[in-house]
């Protein structure tokens, strides 16, 4: 069956940069997208970007252009999301889901990214 | 592409039927409007694609309609396992979610 896993809990202080992982199985990795989604405390869904799992072409959210950098490890089934320069307002939940015809169809379970001095 | 849901919480009683409204800023495009079911410590799950299609394993009682800018989710007997934020997708090119609509049970 599709599972996506992703990393574990992070704290990380103001300035910092994150990296959170999103190991796939039971689909040909390659053959989808992985997408990033985030939710703030007490706020709704917001999509930050997606990457190719078959060629690496990315597409951010103008938002955080310049802050996120999505990549994949097709060796390992493995997507990842980095952002850096973190503020106070990145502390969010952070989902990664597969993307089928754009939809996100399965997701993990989310990582904590908490940030505070 | 901006969407508004309405109304931001919905309390019913089991089994009324519930109507959830997504409107967008501007027509989507060949239908790309999903709808996602988001409970409490979980991850969210695609409930609907292309306005009206259900996702694999969701119950017919979940009905989508509409096209251009406005749009609904039906749930016609509410049930307690239903309570959950619901939130529209447009998925074009970048995609962007509704404010969300949170279910209750009365």
């Amino acid at each position: 069956q599709v599972q996506l896993v992703q990393s574990g809990a992070e704290v990380k202080k103001p300035g910092a940069s994150v990296k959170v992982s999103c190991k796939a199985s039971g689909y040909t990795f390659r053959s989808y997208g992985i997408t990033w989604v985030r939710q703030a405390p007490g706020q709704g869904l917001e999509w930050m970007g997606w990457i190719s799992g078959y060629n690496g072409n990315t597409n951010y959210a103008q938002k955080l252009q310049g802050r996120v950098t999505m990549t994949t490890d097709t060796s390992t089934s493995t997507g990842y999301m980095e952002l850096r320069s973190l503020r106070s307002d990145d502390t969010a939940v952070y989902y990664c889901a597969r993307v089928d015809s754009n939809l996100f169809d399965y997701w993990g379970q989310g990582t904590l990214v908490t940030v505070s001095s | 592409i901006v969407l508004t849901q309405s109304p931001g919480t919905l309390s019913l009683s089991p089994g009324e039927r519930a109507t959830l409204s997504c409107r967008a800023s501007q027509s989507v495009s060949s239908s790309y409007l999903a709808w996602y079911q988001h409970k409490p410590g979980q991850a969210p799950r695609l409930l609907m694609y292309a306005v009206s299609n259900r996702a694999t394993g969701i119950p017919d009682r979940f009905s989508g309609s509409g096209s251009g800018t406005v749009f609904t989710l039906s749930i016609s007997r509410l049930e307690p396992e239903d309570v959950a934020v619901y939130y529209c997708q447009q998925y074009r090119n970048s995609p962007t979610f509704g404010q969300g609509t949170k279910v209750e049970i009365k």
